[in-house]
């Protein structure tokens, strides 16, 4: 079982690119989440699928945050224009109709 | 949102210590999860704790979960280096969400 893999691992850019994060979940997982850590706030949910579908947003901060989930296999999370106080990790993880979850090593986004 | 607050926010022991961490909350959960996190990594769910007054063990590590399912507490006896990392409070909340605390931060020195 590879488990749920996240790509990149790191990512810079600078305040107003676009980014976009890619998680695939673990095969035969049927909800995915999206969820950001940093220091101050520690983990937080952004968004939950449940069978590709969104049935929860409400943690997404605000409209530059999007998120779609166009099979059962593949999930973006993308922020246009990005800001430096993006800047965290941001966290894949799936289950299979609950808990628990199985996170991804995450991707690194820095915002200069 | 259920906050959970998690004490003490950083630990440094050393080898062969016992410790306990603490997760507590003003709202009932119907579980608890304990994960423990190594840098660079993602969480590692470690027990779930279900009923108020539970206590698990996995290995040196002890879990309980309070009576009225508000708190929980993890002892870790005799600590080793391999224990460093950052541990992680999640209560259950509208049975998919987990809402996590900020967590403890271990760090077990030889």
């Amino acid at each position: 079982d590879a488990g749920v893999i996240q790509s990149p691992r790191h990512e810079v850019t600078e305040m107003g690119q676009e980014v976009t994060l890619r998680c695939k979940p673990i095969s035969g997982h049927n909800s995915l989440f999206w969820y950001r850590q940093t220091m101050m706030r520690g983990l937080e949910l952004l968004i939950y699928f449940n069978n590709n579908v969104p049935i929860d947003d409400s943690g997404m901060p605000e409209d530059r945050f999007s998120a779609k989930m166009p099979n059962a296999s593949f999930s973006t999370l993308k922020i246009q224009p990005s800001e430096p106080r993006d800047s965290a990790v941001y966290f894949c993880a799936s289950s299979s109709g609950g808990l628990p979850l199985h996170f991804g090593n995450g991707t690194r986004l820095t915002v200069t | 949102t259920q906050l959970l607050e998690q004490s003490p926010q950083f630990l440094s022991i050393q080898e062969g210590e016992n410790l306990t961490v603490y997760c507590n909350s003003s709202s009932v959960f119907s579980s608890l999860q304990w994960y423990r996190q190594e840098p660079g990594e993602g969480p590692v769910l470690l027990v779930t704790v279900v009923t108020g007054g539970e206590v698990k063990k996995l290995k040196r590590l002890t879990f309980q979960f309070g009576d009225a399912r508000k708190d929980s507490s993890l002892h870790i006896t005799a600590a080793q280096p391999g224990d460093t990392g950052l541990y992680l409070c999640a209560g259950e909340d509208s049975g998919y969400a987990l809402n996590f605390g900020k967590g403890t931060s271990l760090l077990v020195t030889p």
